[in-house]
């Protein structure tokens, strides 16, 4: 069975901090990678896409994929409380359905 | 202008009875699906379907049918609803790019109280 492995925590950082994510998945042969931002209540945005290793930098966020370690992370600098949510890593597992971990909470603190 | 759209936003109804959630996407996708959201925040697939093929996921209880009367709608059935299917039903869609992009864009979800 496909799985992807989170951290649930929360995860604490104060404001101007960099906010470091991670996320493992099992199936070997997934191609595609994302990061989704979930606020309470509301639906997951998609904040960041990756398919190559290495990483990919958006403004303040960066994805970071290591195929060979199965890893996938998001790191957020200069963490702003507006950046508190559940973070949701997604795997694509085939027939473009995506598997997603169970989400890492971020608390930014003022 | 809303990308993906679903309605209803809330839906309480009684066991037993029988609803369906309407969705809508206007960004020309290819692909849609359906995604549970339980209590405890787990997002699962359901459904994944476009013009060609429906992947039903064998986990998904056969109360449960999608249907798609064109490649902008994907409405989600329920019969005889239990009490355990109760969460927050999304749609989503993306486009089908062989090898390219498969990014998915989500709906604003249905709360689906059932009691």
């Amino acid at each position: 069975q496909k799985e992807v492995e989170q951290n649930s925590g929360p995860l604490s950082v104060p404001e101007g901090a960099i906010a470091s994510l991670n996320c493992t998945y099992s199936d070997r042969g997934s191609q595609s990678f994302f990061w989704y931002r979930q606020y309470s209540g509301k639906s997951p945005e998609l904040i960041m896409s990756i398919y190559s290793n290495g990483d990919k930098e958006d403004g303040r966020f960066t994805a970071q994929l290591n195929k060979a370690s199965q890893y996938v992370s998001l790191l957020i600098r200069d963490s702003q409380p507006s950046d508190s949510a559940t973070y949701l890593c997604a795997v694509n597992s085939g027939y473009s359905t995506l598997t997603f971990g169970k989400g890492t909470m971020l608390l930014v603190s003022p | 202008d809303t990308a993906v759209s679903q309605t209803p936003k809330y839906l309480v109804t009684q066991m037993g009875n029988d609803k369906s959630i309407k969705c809508e996407q206007n960004l020309g996708h290819d692909t849609m699906y359906w995604y549970k959201q339980d209590s405890k925040k787990f997002l699962k697939i359901m459904f994944s379907y476009n013009n060609k093929e429906l992947i039903i996921n064998e986990t998904v209880p056969n109360r449960f049918s999608p249907k798609s009367p064109d490649k902008a709608h994907l409405n989600l059935h329920i019969n005889s609803l239990e009490l355990g299917d109760s969460a927050v039903y999304f749609c989503a869609s993306s486009p089908i790019l062989e090898g390219g992009p498969d990014e998915q864009y989500f709906g604003p979800g249905t709360r689906l109280t059932v009691t």
